[in-house]
């Protein structure tokens, strides 16, 4: 079954420090998405991408976050300059993809990056 | 988005079937009912979507009734892998996911 991977499984970086996270999608998958989930608390929704733009985000993506996809397979996150409030696991997920009459808009995540801001 | 009400938590046993019911009274026209499943320090996993009626798969069951404004996810046979969280989501098809509290589930040997 295709998977959606994330690289590296666990960051840590000081405060202040720029990180970017790094997400392959499943390869026909058009919708793209960040998400994070703060240990104990519920999963957000950061941002989510579709035709190499972004379609919408949420209050906590502001000017320290950016996602790109610079090369039609990764998909990528950069926080600019982190604060330990960022400490959280990070998760990539995409969707969206199959012949018409069978398109599928599950979401499928990946198995998410643990950023740890010290 | 519409919101949804499932209980925090649930306990079962194995071998028994959990049924885990979700209410959403402002469901929309377009929105659908998806079911995840996550568990500790993993990324959600999709199980099931419905839109009205019935749905089943290899790993669950999901009855919608007719005015829609519930939903109840039915897991048969549990097992203590089944331990989780599973949250009930109503949303448009091509939209971001808005994440509840979800049900802990807790199956017991």
């Amino acid at each position: 079954e295709p998977e959606v991977t994330q690289t590296p499984s666990h960051q840590v970086t000081q405060m202040g420090q720029e990180v970017i996270l790094r997400c392959v999608p499943i390869s026909n998958h058009l919708y793209f998405y960040w998400y994070r989930q703060i240990l104990g608390q519920k999963v957000e929704f950061l941002v989510s991408f579709y035709n190499n733009e972004i379609s919408e985000k949420s209050e906590i993506f502001d000017d320290q976050f950016s996602v790109e996809r610079p090369d039609g397979s990764n998909f990528t996150l950069k926080i600019r300059s982190t604060k330990l409030e960022d400490s959280a696991m990070y998760f990539c997920a995409s969707s969206g993809g199959g012949q018409e009459g069978a398109f599928s808009y599950e979401q499928y995540f990946g198995p998410g990056t643990r950023l740890t801001v010290t | 988005l519409a919101k949804t009400t499932q209980p925090i938590s649930m306990d079962s046993y194995e071998g028994q079937e959990v049924n885990i019911t979700c209410s959403h009274n402002n469901i929309a026209t377009n929105d659908y009912i998806t079911w995840y499943q996550q568990f500790p320090s993993q990324g959600p996993r999709f199980i099931i979507q419905g839109y009205k009626t019935k749905v089943t798969n290899e790993v669950a069951s999901l009855f919608i009734p007719a005015d829609r404004k519930s939903s109840t996810l039915s897991l048969p046979r549990v097992s203590l892998s089944d331990t989780a969280v599973y949250y009930c989501l109503v949303e448009r098809r091509d939209d971001k996911i808005i994440f509840g509290k979800g049900t802990r589930l807790h199956i017991l040997p």
